[in-house]
């Protein structure tokens, strides 16, 4: 199968930074998604990684070993605002259908 | 706006009583897809479709049906709810089936099965 493991919740406080880890077991991926979503919203995109490395766009960073079978998204200067669950996603090789992780929660505090 | 379109937002019903969702976007896309997302487990794709007329189940299509007859619309159809199929149901849209845009979501359509 494609297990994609996340952590469950995280907790975090306004103004640090937070890194949210993505593992999976397979190899015949295209690339990785991560997506936010609001409690109740749709999942709204954030970043897609094919290559290897740290891809950075504003306060969020997104990382992909395949080597190591590890995604990671960074986020800094927490902002209340980035309380949500982060999906994480992989584009399949085979019929480029996406599989998803169960999300994160992430909680932030003042 | 380009955007996707779902309906309705909400719905509580009772066991085998035929519903449909619609799902419509406004961007000419050709991939379209259907999922359900439950606590604990995540998204779960039940179908999609690559373009009009071509349609294939997901990894959960058992009591769902779906057609594609244009290229806007998409719906998801439940012959006879039953309350397994209790869930937050999302439609989501991309240019190409085979593309690494991202996907364009609904705002999600939550159905009670009583």
């Amino acid at each position: 199968g494609q297990n994609i493991d996340q952590p469950t919740e995280m907790t975090a406080t306004e103004g640090a930074i937070v890194q949210i880890n993505c593992t999976y077991q397979t190899s015949g991926f295209n690339g990785l998604f991560w997506y936010q979503q609001h409690a109740g919203e749709a999942p709204t995109f954030l970043s897609y990684n094919v290559l290897d490395g740290l891809e950075e766009k504003g306060r969020f960073s997104s990382f992909l070993s395949r080597s190591k079978g590890y995604s990671y998204l960074l986020l800094k200067e927490l902002q209340m605002k980035d309380s949500a669950s982060y999906l994480c996603g992989l584009k399949m090789d085979s019929n480029y259908q996406l599989i998803w992780g169960a999300g994160t929660k992430l909680i932030i505090k003042p | 706006e380009a955007q996707v379109t779902q309906n309705p937002r909400y719905l509580i019903t009772v066991t085998g009583k035929k519903l449909t969702v619609t799902c419509s976007q406004n961007m000419n896309h050709e991939y379209m897809s259907w999922y359900r997302q439950d606590p604990g487990l995540g998204l779960r794709q039940i179908y999609y479709s690559m373009n009009v007329e071509v349609t294939d189940k997901g990894d959960v299509p058992e009591g769902y049906k779906v057609s594609r007859k244009e290229k806007r619309n998409f719906p998801l159809i439940l012959e006879s709810p039953s309350p397994n199929q209790t869930s937050l149901y999302f439609c989501a849209s991309r240019q190409y089936w085979d593309s690494n845009q991202p996907q364009h979501f609904g705002d999600g359509t939550r159905l009670s099965i009583l």
